[in-house]
């Protein structure tokens, strides 16, 4: 399976720290990307990082690749109380992870 | 250019009774993609298609469930003879191209609860 798995399963940290999930994944790659859902939504696009690239930034959002490790992390700096969501990894033909549950407390 | 459009929003079914759940995806997408979601819990794939053609239904119950996304019209995921356990957030997503060359654009849900 290429699912992607996420690290840790829930996260709560204060306004203002920075939040790094994990994701890990079994088989290669071409593409990885990140997504959100706030609860009871669908998810929304944040980043897409291609194999060939070790890193990305986006706004606050910072997308690091190792291939080698087949695993990836989500940076988000200075969190907001706006950013508590669910965030979701996906490999190729959209197979997601089970996601990491952020709470970021005001 | 609407996003990806799902309805109904809610739909409650009797044990036994059949659920049609409907997707239009985005204008000029042609790849569909159906998963399924339980309470506090992550998304799972069901069945991936292109106009016409089931491309992966590995994560589709051999039983009960289908998927079609015709030429004209809206991709269909349908529950016969529905379950307690069927109950859950299906969500919808479409993308231009497949795999993760694009981003999938996702639709609001159907939530199903069956009764």
């Amino acid at each position: 399976s290429q699912q992607g798995e996420e690290d840790p399963q829930a996260l709560s940290i204060q306004e203002g720290e920075n939040a790094t999930m994990n994701c890990s994944y079994k088989t290669s790659i071409n593409n990885l990307q990140w997504y959100r859902q706030n609860s009871g939504r669908g998810l929304v696009h944040l980043i897409l990082i291609r194999s060939n690239e070790r890193e990305k930034h986006s706004g606050r959002l910072r997308v690091t690749l190792d291939t080698s490790k087949k695993s990836s992390s989500l940076l988000i700096t200075a969190s907001r109380a706006a950013d508590t969501a669910s965030y979701f990894c996906a490999t190729d033909q959209f197979y997601f992870g089970t996601g990491t549950s952020l709470t970021v407390i005001p | 250019n609407a996003g990806v459009m799902q309805n109904p929003r809610h739909l409650v079914r009797r044990r036994g009774q059949e659920a049609r759940l409907r997707c239009s995806p985005m204008k000029g997408h042609s790849h569909v993609y159906w998963y399924r979601q339980l309470p506090e819990e992550g998304l799972k794939f069901m069945v991936y298609l292109q106009k016409e053609n089931i491309i992966d239904e590995s994560g589709m119950p051999k039983e009960r469930f289908s998927a079609e996304f015709p030429k004209e019209g809206p991709s269909i995921l349908r529950i016969q003879q529905v379950v307690r356990g069927d109950s859950a957030a299906y969500f919808c997503a479409s993308s231009e191209a497949g795999g993760l060359r694009t981003e999938a654009f996702f639709g609001q849900g159907t939530r199903l609860t069956v009764v």
